[in-house]
């Protein structure tokens, strides 16, 4: 099946600084998403990005579906911003599982 | 919209008890799912519905089953739980068809439910 993976696996980040969390896949994703679970264990929709960028405030997403990776950047993190986030693999036409990744877990300190 | 809402949020259980999980959506979606999701780990499909009336098997369906009879409804039953059980379930829906027509799979997650099965 489709592999997803993630780096880092860890990061820890001064409050304001910026980060980039990189996914690699390993075949052709026609849906991808991201996520961020927050330490409540809340699963936040942040993109749904089969390809391109898209912004959202501090946040933006930039998938290159020919070149299989994915990117997320966080501008200005706060420490909101903890927790673990998740590349995923969507289900599409005639798949109906989810492909995660493992995740990369972010500290934001003050 | 609520989007996607999972009742109840808590619940404890004692081994060989039942118990029905409700998930509800309102976004008019075909597909629903119910996942669980244990310590550090990502999300294991349970069983899934592509349409109203209709389920089918995920990866980890023992011990579990399922309905739909409504499209905006998607029940997780647990028949004789066991402390093997104890996790946090994971609603979730997608599939829209969109006002352009294009098909949309964004998947939409409810809050969960933090089951213990002692």
């Amino acid at each position: 099946g489709i592999q997803v993976e993630q780096s880092p696996p860890d990061l820890i980040l001064q409050e304001g600084a910026n980060s980039t969390l990189r996914c690699n896949f390993s075949d052709s994703v026609n849906n991808l998403q991201w996520f961020h679970q927050n330490p409540w264990g809340q699963l936040i929709n942040l993109f749904y990005i089969p390809s391109g960028t898209k912004q959202n405030g501090r946040l933006s997403a930039t998938t290159v579906a020919t070149e299989r990776y994915s990117l997320l950047y966080i501008s200005s993190s706060q420490t909101t911003d903890s927790g673990v986030y998740f590349c995923v693999r969507t289900p599409g036409a005639g798949s109906y599982q989810l492909t995660f990744g493992k995740g990369t877990k972010l500290s934001v300190i003050p | 919209n609520a989007g996607v809402t999972q009742t109840p949020k808590f619940r404890v259980l004692k081994t060989g008890q039942s118990m029905t999980l409700l998930c509800a959506q309102d976004m008019n979606h075909e597909y629903m799912y119910w996942y669980r999701q244990d310590p550090g780990m990502g999300l294991r499909l349970i069983h899934y519905s592509v349409g109203e009336g209709t389920t089918a098997k995920g990866e980890v369906p023992d011990g579990y089953n399922v309905s739909r009879l409504k499209k905006q409804n998607f029940l997780l039953g647990l028949e004789s739980a066991a402390p093997s059980q104890t996790s946090v379930y994971f609603c979730a829906s997608s599939l829209t068809r969109e006002a352009s027509l294009a098909l949309s799979y964004e998947q939409y997650f409810g809050p969960g439910t933090r089951l213990t099965v002692t």
